[in-house]
């Protein structure tokens, strides 16, 4: 069974740190990675899709690297701002043995606070 | 904007009513599905439904009862519920499910308490 786990649980940083936040996964066989972002009480936005044959994706202050063999994923955030502040979840795709199709699996998150 | 909606964004009930939750997308998606996001736990999947079938369910109970009328829409039919139901109910979708590794949409989310 697949278990996503991120850390640290919670981050507070002052505003302009660069940050990395981590997701560590125990079934290695996935076809990809995906980072979201969740305010309180709100939906996830995607922020990030790394394909098990890619090593890392960008977009804007926000790097995502992949290393499936170990199990673990990073997210980078350059030069932090409080607009920054969420929960970010790390989510695994992989198959699903009955019935085929797939599956995301979710961390708990890295809650995140950026102060001025 | 995601393009998935889901409403009512809040609802309070008790535990002898029917409510139902709605979720709404016009991506052209032809998966759906249906989380559950308590505190502190991560968020778990409830059904799956592809091409309007439902072609998964993670063990819940028969009070949470899905209904797929097109691909558009998913609704979460609730019947005497439980106060530890009360979470928030994310809905999302995805081009397929049978695809390898599509990108999954989500909505806002319900915010659901039960009294």
């Amino acid at each position: 069974k697949q278990e996503v786990t991120q850390i640290p649980a919670a981050l507070s940083v002052p505003e302009g740190e660069n940050l990395v936040l981590n997701c560590s996964f125990t079934d290695s066989a996935i076809y990809n990675l995906q980072w979201f972002r969740q305010d309180p009480g709100k939906g996830l936005t995607s922020l990030l899709l790394i394909q098990s044959s890619q090593r890392e994706q960008t977009s804007g202050r926000l790097n995502a690297s992949l290393d499936k063999s170990s199990g673990r994923s990073t997210l980078y955030i350059a030069a932090s701002q409080p607009g920054d502040s969420a929960t970010y979840l790390c989510a695994v795709r992989g198959y699903i043995l009955t019935g085929g199709g797939n599956k995301l699996t979710f961390g708990t998150g890295t809650q995140l606070k950026v102060e001025l | 904007e995601t393009g998935v909606t889901q409403t009512p964004r809040h609802l309070v009930m008790g535990m002898t009513n029917k409510k139902s939750l709605k979720c709404e997308q016009h991506l052209g998606h032809n998966a759906m599905y249906w989380y559950k996001q308590s505190a502190k736990k991560p968020l778990e999947l409830m059904f799956v439904y592809s091409l309007e079938e439902r072609v998964e369910n993670n063990s819940v109970p028969s009070r949470f009862s899905p209904e797929c009328p097109n691909s558009s829409h998913l609704f979460l039919h609730l019947h005497t519920l439980q106060p530890e139901d009360s979470a928030l109910y994310l809905c999302a979708s995805s081009q397929a499910y049978w695809q390898v590794g599509p990108e999954a949409f989500f909505g806002q989310g319900t915010r659901l308490t039960v009294v």
